[in-house]
């Protein structure tokens, strides 16, 4: 089945600097790729996703990338700002195939100090 | 807020005992689902309904039943649960069932203290 791995668990930047997370995953037949930010006390929110006949999609300041020969995503975020504190993770699945449910890696948390 | 409301926020439990989550969605979708989250692990799905039909049961312990009245509400009844069951009860939605490429909306969850 699909194994999500995600890069690196802890990440803490400067406020304004840019933070880069990554992901990989195992099944090569995964076409969907989300990801989500959760805040303290709260569920996961999506913030950008991409499928796999993109290579990559921005929005403002959050862009994720997809290269599918090597398996791989990362998310990009610019110019950070202290809301931008969380735990971020990220997901594969295979519309359509025999995992269609998203696995998600372990998650990432991303502190952005002022 | 993401329109997936659960209850209760917060509960604790002995292992003797038996209780129900809650989950309801006003976004009109078809497609509903439990997961836990539990520290430095993957969220794990535990199961799916698609138009009240349940379509996923990843190999959860029968401790686990749950329930999906309609297309808006799920239930996730516990009972004789371990101390390891402790963990962040999550609910989700989405409008295509059985895991496609639609956005799942996520509720609060209900964190869970077994005892």
């Amino acid at each position: 089945g699909e194994n999500v791995e995600q890069h690196p668990s802890t990440l803490s930047v400067q406020e304004g600097d840019s933070a880069v997370i990554k992901c990989t995953y195992s099944d090569s037949a995964s076409n969907y790729f989300p990801w989500y930010k959760q805040e303290l006390g709260k569920g996961p929110q999506l913030i950008i996703d991409i499928r796999s006949n993109v290579g990559e999609k921005k929005d403002q300041r959050i862009a994720v990338t997809l290269n599918k020969t090597a398996k791989h995503f990362s998310l990009h975020i610019t110019e950070t700002q202290p809301e931008d504190s969380a735990v971020y993770f990220c997901a594969a699945s295979n519309y359509g195939g025999s995992q269609g449910n998203l696995i998600f890696g372990k998650g990432t948390k991303l502190s952005v100090k002022p | 807020e993401t329109g997936v409301t659960q209850t209760p926020r917060h509960l604790v439990m002995g292992m003797t005992n038996k209780k129900s989550l809650k989950c309801e969605q006003h976004l009109g979708h078809n497609a509903m689902y439990w997961y836990k989250q539990s520290a430095k692990k993957p969220l794990e799905l535990m199961f799916v309904y698609s138009l009240e039909e349940r379509v996923e049961n990843n190999s959860v312990p029968s401790r686990f039943s749950p329930e999906c009245p309609n297309s808006s509400h799920l239930f996730l009844h516990l009972h004789t649960l371990q101390p390891e069951d402790s963990a962040l009860y999550l609910c989700a939605s989405s409008q295509d069932g059985r895991g496609g490429p639609e956005t799942q909306y996520f509720g609060p969850g209900t964190r869970l203290l077994v005892l």
